[in-house]
């Protein structure tokens, strides 16, 4: 079934513990990025990545990092996390140049206190 | 930034009923994306409309994206129960993507 996975759904920390949040399509797609949606503001774009090894900012990357070194997988970073990144996180995938439709994950949960 | 906005923010209507959600924006873009968003989850692509004018249909959903290219709408009829859920539009700008914040539709039995 074609899919993206993200992991962990849900996840509480606190203030400053480095964490990762998983994400992997098995598609095949060259493009992935990844969201976060907060109330009023709707989904605004972190990170996004046209291919392996190649990462670009969007529109709130402060305070993440992520990388791309294989295809299908491409992690989100919290360095030192703080409340402010509270949300709900989404990642995605595209199948490339021309092509706009994105397939989401379920979604990651992040509460940080 | 690349605004999308998106009225109403809110409907509820009972089951039958038929709306019209918008989508706009003061800049001209080469398509735009539909999306519904079910509690819980992440959006799923409804459509995607590429030329001024356009139409399309999906089973009781028409989307209609304008002649000038700055605005689209979503019209429901007959809405059911099935159909409520948060409705964002999206466009491609610059090989990132910009989101409305959304309708979020209840439609009651």
């Amino acid at each position: 079934e074609a899919q993206v996975t993200q992991n962990p759904r849900y996840l509480i920390t606190v203030t400053g513990k480095k964490l990762t949040v998983t994400c992997s399509q098995n598609m095949n797609h060259e493009y992935m990025s990844w969201y976060r949606q907060d109330p009023g503001l709707g989904l605004r774009q972190i990170y996004y990545s046209m291919n392996v090894e190649v990462t670009d900012k969007g529109d709130v990357p402060e305070g993440y990092k992520v990388s791309r070194k294989e295809k299908r997988n491409f992690p989100l970073i919290l360095e030192s996390p703080s409340p402010n990144q509270t949300s709900l996180y989404f990642c995605a995938s595209s199948p490339g140049t021309g092509k706009y439709e994105q397939y989401f994950g379920p979604g990651t949960r992040l509460t940080v206190t | 930034t690349q605004l999308l906005e998106q009225s109403p923010q809110f409907l509820s209507i009972q089951e039958g009923e038929n709306l019209t959600v918008y989508c706009n924006s003061s800049s001209v873009f080469s398509s735009l994306q539909w999306y519904r968003q079910e509690p819980g989850e992440g959006p799923v692509l409804l459509v995607t409309v590429v030329t001024g004018g356009e139409v399309k249909k999906l089973k009781r959903l028409t989307f209609q994206f304008g002649d000038a290219r700055k605005d689209s709408s979503l019209h429901i009829t007959a809405a059911q129960p099935g159909d409520t859920g948060l409705y964002l539009c999206a466009r491609e700008g610059g090989n990132q993507f910009y989101f409305g914040t959304g309708t979020s539709l209840t439609v009651i039995p």
